[in-house]
């Protein structure tokens, strides 16, 4: 079945650690996105990929970095930067500029011990 | 830059009857429109989207949403509520060509045997 796995499904970072997310994809999908969901605000875009090797910033990327080493991996690491980790991460793929239709991963749930 | 608005951030609506979640957009050129569902502890999930085709978008699970551009509105609709409808809904916007989508704060939907 084609679809996008997000794993862990729970993660629990120490302070001062990073941790890094995992996200793949086996759609064939050139873009993938982060986004983090907080209660009451709906998701906001951390980074973004359209291709291989190359990545954007969206509206919160301070204390997050990525890489895009393979069309279909897009992980996420959480640095110790990053002072509020606390929320659920979800990474999504859509097929280049094709009417951006995004397809959802299950999501990590990130907490501070 | 293209925002949502989705207008009331809790709605309680009893079993069978009809469901109306409201979304208003601006965007500086026309827009393709999206609504999505969430499920708890889950990714999400595409209801419906308008693409500059027909006004009237039909979805699953019996969705659908008429684009206004007077209103510049994209309100959500189902005749006849059921208890699986209970989630939590997104609206979401894209100019078209973009990579981006930017979403409401999302409409929590519960409904009432």
């Amino acid at each position: 079945d084609g679809g996008i796995t997000q794993s862990p499904k729970y993660l629990f970072r120490k302070e001062g650690q990073n941790v890094t997310l995992s996200c793949e994809q086996n759609l064939n999908h050139d873009a993938m996105y982060w986004y983090r969901q907080d209660p009451g605000q709906g998701l906001r875009l951390i980074y973004y990929s359209q291709i291989v090797n190359d990545f954007q910033k969206g509206d919160i990327a301070e204390g997050y970095s990525v890489s895009r080493e393979k069309k279909e991996s897009f992980p996420l690491t959480v640095t110790s930067a990053q002072k509020n980790p606390t929320a659920f991460y979800l990474c999504a793929s859509s097929r280049g500029t094709t009417k951006n239709i995004q397809y959802f991963g299950a999501g990590t749930r990130l907490s501070v011990l | 830059a293209q925002s949502v608005t989705q207008l009331g951030s809790h709605v309680s609506v009893s079993e069978g009857a009809l469901v109306l979640l409201r979304c208003n957009y601006s965007s500086s050129v026309p827009p393709y429109l999206f609504w999505y569902v969430q499920y708890p502890n889950q990714g999400l999930q595409l209801l419906l989207k308008y693409t500059s085709a027909a006004t009237l978008v039909k979805g699953i699970n019996g969705f659908e949403a008429e684009f206004k551009k007077s209103e510049t509105s994209f309100h959500l609709t189902k005749p006849s509520a059921h208890m699986s409808d209970a989630a939590e809904y997104f609206c979401a916007v894209s100019d078209q060509g973009a990579q981006k989508l930017v979403f409401g704060q999302g409409t929590r939907l519960t409904i009432n045997p």
